[in-house]
């Protein structure tokens, strides 16, 4: 049965600093796998979606890899601001028979300190 | 640019009513979502369509049904709303083959008294 796992649950940075966070998964039999913002009380933004033959996807300052061998994929935030604070979610999609289901991750809560 | 609404930001119910959620999208998508989403216990799948008139069950469905008669729209329905339905609810879509991932709806914060 995949498991996303992502840690650590919660992150505080100061302003402008480079990071990372992760996602690991536990069966490497996976279609694609999508990265998520949500702010507080509010639904969830799609960043990055990568399919299984891809090893990275780019949006402006975000990085999201992947490397399915290792059930491993990070989102890498470059020069962080305070508008990056927010819950982060990533989810796999098992096959391309299932992308009716995603199985999710906690989410990292990432607060950038001005 | 909205591609997935959900008809109500807040909703505040009492118990025993029977509540619909609305959700609509309009890309196309064959596929649809119903979560909701609790803290702690993150986001759980309550019911998913596939097709117009097609439902699936998901994680969490008692106490839920849901409909939908056209493709872009996928109503949630409380048959009889109790204060352990109060929650974040989410409505998501995507296209048959995953290629695009999922698009969520904005939520709507439902309250049960």
């Amino acid at each position: 049965k995949q498991e996303v796992t992502q840690i650590p649950a919660a992150l505080s940075v100061p302003e402008g600093e480079n990071l990372v966070l992760n996602c690991s998964f536990t069966d490497s039999a996976i279609y694609n796998l999508q990265w998520f913002r949500q702010d507080p009380g509010k639904g969830l933004t799609s960043l990055l979606l990568i399919q299984s033959s891809q090893r990275e996807q780019t949006s402006g300052r975000l990085n999201a890899s992947l490397d399915k061998s290792s059930g491993r994929s990070t989102l890498y935030i470059a020069a962080s601001q305070p508008g990056d604070s927010a819950t982060y979610l990533c989810a796999v999609s098992p096959s391309l028979d299932s992308n009716y289901q995603l199985i999710w991750g906690a989410g990292t809560k990432l607060i950038i300190k001005p | 640019d909205v591609k997935v609404t959900q008809s109500s930001r807040y909703l505040v119910k009492r118990t025993g009513e029977k509540v619909f959620l609305e959700c609509v999208q309009d890309m196309d998508h064959e596929n649809m979502f119903w979560y909701r989403q609790d803290p702690g216990l993150g986001l759980r799948l309550i019911y998913f369509s596939y097709d117009v008139k097609m439902k699936e069950k998901g994680d969490i469905p008692e106490g839920y049904s849901v409909s939908r008669e056209k493709k872009e729209r996928f109503s949630l329905i409380l048959e009889s709303a109790s204060t352990n339905q109060t929650s974040m609810y989410l409505c998501a879509s995507s296209p048959a083959a995953g290629w695009y991932g999922y698009t969520f709806g904005s939520g709507t914060r439902l309250t049960v008294v």
